[in-house]
């Protein structure tokens, strides 16, 4: 069964301190894609980033990075010199691919509240 | 460019009433179609999703039910709503072929069951 744990329920930083949210998962499957996504107050979810578990290599856009560990089953996310607009919910989600479609059910964490003071 | 839009945006109900939430996309044809939940204090939990018209699979037993009667149609709903019922719904679609698993999100509806 495809897990994801968000340990950090909440977390509050002040404005320009880095920030990381920590994502681990479980998985039986041997192919599968991480995703972020981001939920400001309005609710709507953003999309952030999607990795697929054959690249390990860490990415980098903006404030935002990403580290994916593959022997700890992490999927980590770091927020440069934070902003109060960074200011949300960020989900940490594991896909269940449906082979011969592209189907991609989503299997979230918790959440964790992020809150960046000014 | 592709939308999705979904509504009421509140709403606010009786325990034992019906319920219906209605999800529409455009910009796309043939889109994966996909309901979640989001609780208080917990993550989102997959409802229902469609790969089609009038296919419909759920994923957790519940009191709920789901319809995709057009391409880009899907909707949500209960005969009886129950106090377990209140949360804040997703719709949300993902392309028929490329990007595996991207989800694009509507904007959300907020149940209180009372």
């Amino acid at each position: 069964a495809q897990k994801v744990t968000q340990a950090q329920t909440e977390i509050s930083v002040v404005e320009k301190e880095d920030v990381t949210l920590d994502c681990v998962y479980e998985t039986r499957d041997t192919t599968y894609y991480l995703f972020w996504y981001k939920q400001p107050p309005s609710g709507e979810l953003v999309f952030l980033i999607r990795r697929n578990s054959f690249d390990e290599q860490n990415e980098i856009s903006g404030r935002y990075s990403w580290n994916f560990q593959k022997s700890t089953s992490s999927f980590n996310f770091t927020i440069t010199a934070s902003q109060v607009v960074d200011s949300a919910v960020y989900f940490c989600a594991l896909s269940d691919l449906d082979r011969g479609s592209t189907l991609g059910r989503l299997y979230f964490g918790r959440g964790t509240q992020l809150t960046v003071w000014p | 460019s592709q939308t999705i839009h979904q509504w009421p945006a509140t709403l606010v109900q009786p325990v034992g009433s019906p319920l219906s939430l209605e999800c529409t996309v455009e910009g796309t044809s043939n889109p994966n179609l996909y309901w979640y939940r989001q609780a208080a204090g917990r993550g989102l939990q997959l409802l229902f999703y469609s790969v089609g018209i009038g296919q419909i699979s759920s994923e957790v037993p519940q009191n709920l039910s789901a319809s995709r009667p057009q391409d880009r149609q899907f909707i949500l709903s209960s005969k009886k709503l129950l106090l377990s019922d209140s949360g804040f719904y997703l719709c949300a679609w993902s392309a028929p072929t490329g990007f595996y698993g991207e989800l694009f999100f509507g904007e959300g509806s907020r149940l209180t069951v009372l």
